[in-house]
Order: C-alpha cells, then sequence, then structure tokens
C-alpha cells in the first residue's frame, strides 16, 4: 500500500455503542500515533506505540477509550460506551522509527454518534 | 502548560498578496516547531520544520523566542496555497504533537 490506510473512513453509530476504528501503517513502520480532531479543533494525542506496546498513552481521554497493536503493525482504536462528544475525525499515523515528525498521517475516519 | 495559539480562523487574500499566518506558543526549554498543511480531501502532511531553516513552497517560518512565535510567511500567495494550516510543538518527550487550531488560507484571484 502506498500510505497509512483507515477503515471505516466513515462511522454512524448510536450512544452507548463499541466501536472499532483500523488503522494499517505504511509496512515496516515501527512507531504509529493515533489523534483525535473535533469540529474546528487541531488534532490532539491520544496514543503512541512503538512496535506492539503503547510507549505513551497519556492522551487518552478516560478509560472508554482502549488501543491495540497485537502484531506491531494494524492498530485498533477501541470505544466503549460512546458518547455524543467522541463525535470527531479520528487520525492515524506513522514512522519508520519513532519520529513523530517523520510521520505519514491517514485520511482518518470520521466517526458521529447520534 | 504546552499551548499552541493561532489567533485567525481565516484568512484571506488576493493572489500575488504577502501572506503571514500567525502561531504564538508557550513552552519550557527548548521548543521544535513545525507547520502542517492539508489541502482540501488530502492528508495532514508536514509542509516545514524551524530546525531546518527551510523554504517549501515558498513558505518561510523563523522561530522568534523573544515573542514565543513562529509565523508562516510567503511573499506572493497563490491559489494552489489555499488550505488549512496548523501550526505544531512537539512535546518534551518527542513522541507527540501539540497542534493549535488551525487557520484557513484562502487564495482568490
Amino acid at each position: 500500500g502506498a500510505g497509512v490506510s483507515q477503515t471505516p473512513s466513515n462511522k454512524v453509530t448510536e450512544k452507548g455503542k463499541y466501536v472499532e476504528l483500523r488503522c494499517d501503517p505504511i509496512s515496516g513502520h515501527t512507531a504509529l500515533y493515533w489523534y483525535r480532531q473535533s469540529l474546528g479543533q487541531g488534532p490532539e494525542f491520544l496514543i503512541y506505540f512503538q512496535g506492539t506496546g503503547a510507549a505513551d498513552d497519556s492522551g487518552l481521554p478516560n478509560d472508554r477509550f482502549f488501543a491495540v497493536r497485537p502484531e506491531g503493525s494494524v492498530s485498533t482504536l477501541k470505544i466503549q460506551r460512546t458518547e455524543r462528544g467522541d463525535s470527531a475525525v479520528y487520525l492515524c499515523a506513522s514512522s519508520l522509527s519513532g519520529g513523530v515528525t517523520e510521520a505519514f498521517f491517514g485520511q482518518g475516519t470520521r466517526l458521529t454518534v447520534v | 502548560a504546552q499551548r499552541v495559539t493561532q489567533p485567525e480562523k481565516l484568512l484571506s487574500v488576493f493572489k500575488g498578496a504577502p501572506v503571514e499566518l500567525k502561531c504564538n506558543y508557550s513552552y519550557s526549554g527548548s521548543p521544535e516547531l513545525f507547520w502542517y498543511v492539508q489541502y482540501s480531501r488530502q492528508r495532514l502532511q508536514l509542509l516545514l520544520r524551524h530546525i531546518s531553516r527551510e523554504s517549501i513552497k515558498g513558505f518561510t517560518a523563523d522561530l522568534n523566542k523573544g515573542e514565543t512565535s513562529f509565523h508562516l510567511k510567503k511573499p506572493f500567495a497563490q491559489e494552489e496555497d489555499s488550505a488549512m494550516y496548523y501550526c505544531a510543538l512537539s512535546d518534551q518527550a518527542g513522541t507527540a504533537l501539540i497542534f493549535g487550531k488551525g487557520t484557513t488560507l484562502s487564495v482568490s484571484s
């Protein structure tokens, strides 16, 4: 693949439901980042993976949010008991070795909680 | 607290006019600052970083530590410069970016 791929591109869910957002990084990239961009805001950091482990999860807003990267490649962001305030574009980025400024961003998943 | 402020939501200029997108930051220590750009229907991408002191697509940005600013400038705007521009700061761990709210640049002929 040419770049970071995120699926689905759009997701509409009902309040209270569980959702999973997927990120396929560029092949060989060991670092992976999740950001959330609410309407009218810049992207906000959520979590950073180096390989399989979460090296920094300080941006996750609460325990309803969780992310995994079991094989050091694909990552899934999981949101439990979704709330309307979770509506945002969720961005994934990957980089070869960990420099966030060398990261390439995906197109994002637009999550709408109704 | 580390923070990036972009005071203008929208900046509209005519083609050929100079452009300055403002960015101020709050940071303790030596900051690393960047400008990102998102063209319509495209992905967020790095435009330039202060440590490189480079000019990309005619844009430059100078870090002014006294004024805690990192304004993005271009002497002659082009219509293809129309996009959303984000100023960003690298956190102390170097693992996350702190973004401003962004400024939409609209260049018309």
